[in-house]
């Protein structure tokens, strides 16, 4: 089974500071991670995601994640936030191919001027 | 290439009544699922449907059903309706089934219960 565990409801940074937000997961098979935003009144958008291959991962809108097998973790960061990243940002896992998608309870973004 | 539509975007019922859920795919794509956000329980998958078959069913009682037609369009619906259905739900497509086929996702539709 798979499960994802998104640390910190809330997090606050200043605009122009480095955004974190940290997302481990447990899966028993070699997992697929994403990471989806939302924003107010409107649906989920795919920032990125991690299949195979390479560790570190870009996304749009400046964001990239790094699949740590080690820490079973996939954080994702921005050097420099923009007030336009206040959103909310749900990192998900998937397993095998028959299993569905599992999402994290989700970090709200806060970006202060 | 228009994105996952999903009518009406809003919605307001009344308990033990029904109701039902529309969700037109992107072009192309033939897999279909479907979510209920809440603020208590986060997103929850309630099922996933692939060339008109249900692939998968979440942990959602038998008052939640859904189906897919031949033009991958999909329906949820829900019957006699409780306060706690009241929630955001979204639909998502995707190219494929199978995990390497990302979902994307319509802007839901809120549903409230009274």
């Amino acid at each position: 089974a798979q499960s994802v565990t998104q640390l910190g409801s809330h997090v606050s940074v200043s605009e122009g500071a480095l955004v974190l937000l940290r997302c481990n997961y447990s899966s028993s098979v070699p997992p697929y991670l994403f990471w989806y935003v939302q924003y107010p009144n409107q649906g989920l958008q795919l920032l990125l995601k991690y299949t195979t291959g390479a560790t570190l991962v870009k996304g749009i809108n400046g964001f990239e994640a790094e699949f740590k097998k080690s820490e079973t973790s996939f954080h994702l960061t921005k050097p420099s936030a923009h007030m336009s990243d206040a959103a909310e940002y749900f990192c998900a896992v998937s397993g095998s191919n028959t299993d569905k998608l599992i999402f994290g309870t989700g970090t709200r973004l806060q970006v202060f001027p | 290439k228009a994105g996952v539509t999903q009518t009406p975007r809003y919605l307001i019922k009344t308990r033990g009544q029904q109701v039902t859920l529309s969700c037109s795919p992107i072009s192309g794509h033939r897999s279909v699922s479907w979510y209920q956000q809440t603020p208590g329980q986060g997103l929850q998958f309630l099922f996933e449907y692939f060339s008109e078959t249900q692939r998968n069913k979440g942990n959602f009682p038998g008052r939640f059903s859904g189906r897919q037609f031949s033009n991958s369009r999909s329906e949820m619906n829900v019957s006699t309706l409780e306060l706690g259905d009241s929630a955001l739900y979204l639909c998502a497509s995707s190219l494929e089934q199978g995990r390497d086929s990302p979902l994307h996702f319509g802007n839901g539709t809120r549903l409230t219960v009274t």
